[in-house]
């Protein structure tokens, strides 16, 4: 039974630049969150996605988004890139919304 | 959410047992509290969960007094591998909104 898994595993952008990260759940978990780690602090709630809506967003502004699919995939988009959004980017997926299960995090590296 | 204290680093040696506790004076009626572990460049893993009293599984032991006011996550006979950053989180897990609010985490290095 395949974990939570995200794509890419590191990624570099420029200022300015647009990303998407992806997201694929643990089989047979319909809620997807996503987090955004800086280098030695914890993890700190972006948004959460159910049933293809969001439905709970943390503190970060509208350039970012997300979206989610028929199959519970999601994605994280980030435009307008800032040095500040170099960050470890994590997804997690539970059952409707219980215990969470990380994916490894993307390393997003903006120069 | 109720806000959570810990201390920020720890030290340790193998096969010691470790206490790592955490403050949570607002904590509330319907608050769960759970413990996430986590390793250099990995996503959190879960470690423990509890309400009251106590609880055990096959990694560690959760202590939680009757005012639910701190909580102790207790590693016992720690090795290498323990080291790692812990975090404390505490929250209101019905209805399926939990939303996970993290600290800062403390900081276990286990030495040989």
């Amino acid at each position: 039974d395949a974990g939570v898994t995200q794509s890419p595993t590191h990624l570099i952008k420029t200022r300015g630049q647009q990303v998407t990260l992806r997201c694929s759940p643990k089989s047979g978990h319909d809620t997807v969150s996503w987090y955004q780690q800086a280098l030695g602090q914890g993890p700190q709630f972006i948004f959460q996605y159910y049933e293809e809506e969001e439905r709970q967003r943390g503190n970060f502004p509208d350039r970012f988004s997300g979206h989610q699919f028929p199959n519970y995939s999601s994605e994280l988009n980030v435009n307008a890139l800032l040095l500040g959004d170099s960050a470890l980017y994590l997804c997690a997926s539970s059952l409707k919304g219980w215990e969470q299960y990380f994916g490894p995090g993307t390393r997003l590296t903006v120069t | 959410l109720a806000k959570t204290t810990q201390p920020i680093s720890m030290d340790s040696y193998e096969g010691q047992e470790v206490n790592i506790t955490c403050s949570h004076n607002n904590i509330a009626t319907n608050d769960y509290i759970t413990w996430y572990q986590q390793f250099p460049s990995q996503g959190p893993r879960f470690i423990i969960q509890g309400y009251k009293t106590k609880v055990t599984n096959e990694v560690a032991s959760l202590f939680i007094p009757a005012d639910r006011k701190s909580s102790t996550l207790s590693l016992p006979r720690v090795s290498l591998s323990d080291t790692a950053v812990y975090y404390c989180l505490v929250g209101d897990m019905a209805g399926g909104y939990n939303k996970l609010i993290f600290g800062a985490g403390t900081r276990l290095a286990v030495h040989p």
